[in-house]
């Protein structure tokens, strides 16, 4: 079965740390692949995606995530981060023949000031 | 454009009673989709409706859950009877349909918890 796995579920740096959040999937074919973020009390949105092409994508808010195949990864990483960045962040693969995403754990951001 | 709304947000229910939750999809999305995460685990995938059409509900737990979106608009999510094990938050997708069907616009949520 196809999973989806994030190596930390809890992550505490301090601002202007870099951070890089893991997610490895199990999927053999064609992958699509995505990093959601879910800020306190808000609804779950897109920061990036990978299709094709360039295996490293940029998405909003400075993150940018890159795509190693051979390694079945696809790890989130941002240089800088700000006290706003607290939340949480689920890596997801889309499944052509299932037409779903399949999420992984998520990981807890926070970020102190 | 208004995104995608549930309600409620929150229900407590017992166990045994009964409760159905609401979607409403962005305006001329075909693609609407019910995802669960339970006890702070993954965000699991339930059904996905194409339209008023099941495409898929392999995901959905056993029969105490039916799920309608009746001409293909508006979907309600219904759990009878509610068992302990339900507690968790109910998300609602929307997407467009044919290749941009990958790009899901994920509601609120609806935190349920049968006690």
């Amino acid at each position: 079965a196809q999973s989806v796995s994030q190596h930390n579920h809890h992550v505490i740096l301090s601002e202007a740390a870099s951070l890089e959040l893991g997610c490895n999937y199990s999927y053999g074919g064609t992958v699509n692949l995505f990093w959601y973020v879910q800020y306190p009390g808000q609804h779950l949105q897109l920061l990036l995606k990978y299709f094709s092409g360039d295996p490293l994508v940029k998405g909003i808010k400075g993150f940018e995530a890159e795509f190693i195949k051979s390694k079945f990864s696809f790890n989130l990483r941002k240089p800088s981060v700000q006290w706003s960045d607290t939340a949480e962040y689920f890596c997801a693969v889309w499944r052509n023949a299932g037409n779903m995403l399949t999420f992984g754990g998520g990981t807890r951001l926070m970020v102190k000031p | 454009e208004a995104g995608v709304t549930q309600f409620p947000s929150h229900s407590v229910i017992e166990k045994g009673q009964t409760v159905t939750l609401r979607c409403d999809p962005i305006s001329g999305h075909d693609n609407l989709y019910w995802y669960r995460r339970v006890m702070g685990k993954e965000i699991k995938f339930l059904l996905h409706f194409v339209k008023e059409s099941k495409q898929d509900e392999s995901g959905m737990p056993n029969n105490r859950f039916l799920a309608e979106r009746t001409g293909g608009t508006y979907s309600t999510l219904k759990v009878q009877p509610a068992e302990l094990e339900d507690s968790g938050v109910y998300f609602c997708a929307s997407s467009r349909p044919g290749t941009f069907s990958y790009e899901q616009y994920f509601g609120p949520g609806t935190r349920l918890t049968v006690t």
